[in-house]
């Protein structure tokens, strides 16, 4: 079977720290892997997706980047966060590349930036 | 672009009771899906329940089901006999169904609180 595993589960950094967020999937191979982000109270926020190995998508500009050096791992980061950088973190992958796919999520990351 | 809204940010509803949660969506799409996203404490996004907007027929899972009226673009989520478990936030989503990879709109949420 196919599990999500993201981590940290919690993270504090100060301003100006960089960030490394990293999710790997399990069980599948060539998944399409997304990034989102929820603010407090709020939906999810596409970041990026990505279809294969090297190939990332942004949807929104921004102090982050993603990476994704093996086919089943994804890495969100940063090299100096921002304030406006907190939030929960969600990881997902999909099978395939239509709209009808449905997305599994990891268990998410908590970072404050005090 | 594609939007969905949640208008009720939060509900609740008594144990074993009915509860309905409302989304609307506007798209100039003809082929799309819909879905339902729970996200209860653990924070752990699960998906409820799926539509497929070229069917006539509500999706139905267990407790819950859908109402799904695509000239009004609307797409409500209906829990019956509701559980402590079921409380949650409730998110709908949208997807078109062209061959993207790009996934899912979402909406604010409704954090649904089941009272015993």
């Amino acid at each position: 079977s196919q599990t999500i595993h993201q981590w940290p589960a919690t993270l504090v950094q100060p301003v100006g720290s960089p960030l490394s967020l990293e999710c790997t999937v399990e069980g599948t191979s060539n998944p399409n892997l997304y990034w989102y982000r929820q603010a407090a109270g709020r939906g999810l926020q596409l970041l990026f997706y990505s279809v294969g190995i090297g190939q990332i998508s942004s949807e929104v500009p921004q102090n982050l980047s993603a990476s994704r050096p093996q086919d089943r791992q994804f890495i969100l980061s940063s090299k100096k966060l921002l304030l406006s950088d907190s939030g929960f973190y969600l990881c997902a992958w999909a099978k395939g590349r239509t709209g009808a796919e449905k997305l599994f999520f990891g268990s998410g990351t908590q970072l404050s930036v005090l | 672009a594609q939007t969905v809204t949640q208008s009720q940010p939060e509900m609740s509803v008594q144990e074993a009771e009915t509860v309905t949660l409302s989304c609307t969506y506007d798209t100039s799409e003809n082929n799309y899906y819909l879905f339902w996203y729970k996200q209860p404490p653990s924070r752990q996004m699960i998906l409820v329940i799926r539509q497929e907007a070229y069917k006539q027929q509500n999706a139905t899972e267990n407790r819950f089901s859908v109402n799904f009226q695509k000239a009004a673009k609307s797409f409500s989520l209906k829990i019956s006999d509701s559980q402590l478990g079921d409380t949650a936030m409730y998110f709908c989503a949208f997807s078109i169904s062209s061959g993207s990879a790009r996934q899912l709109t979402f909406g604010s949420g409704t954090q649904l609180t089941v009272l015993p």
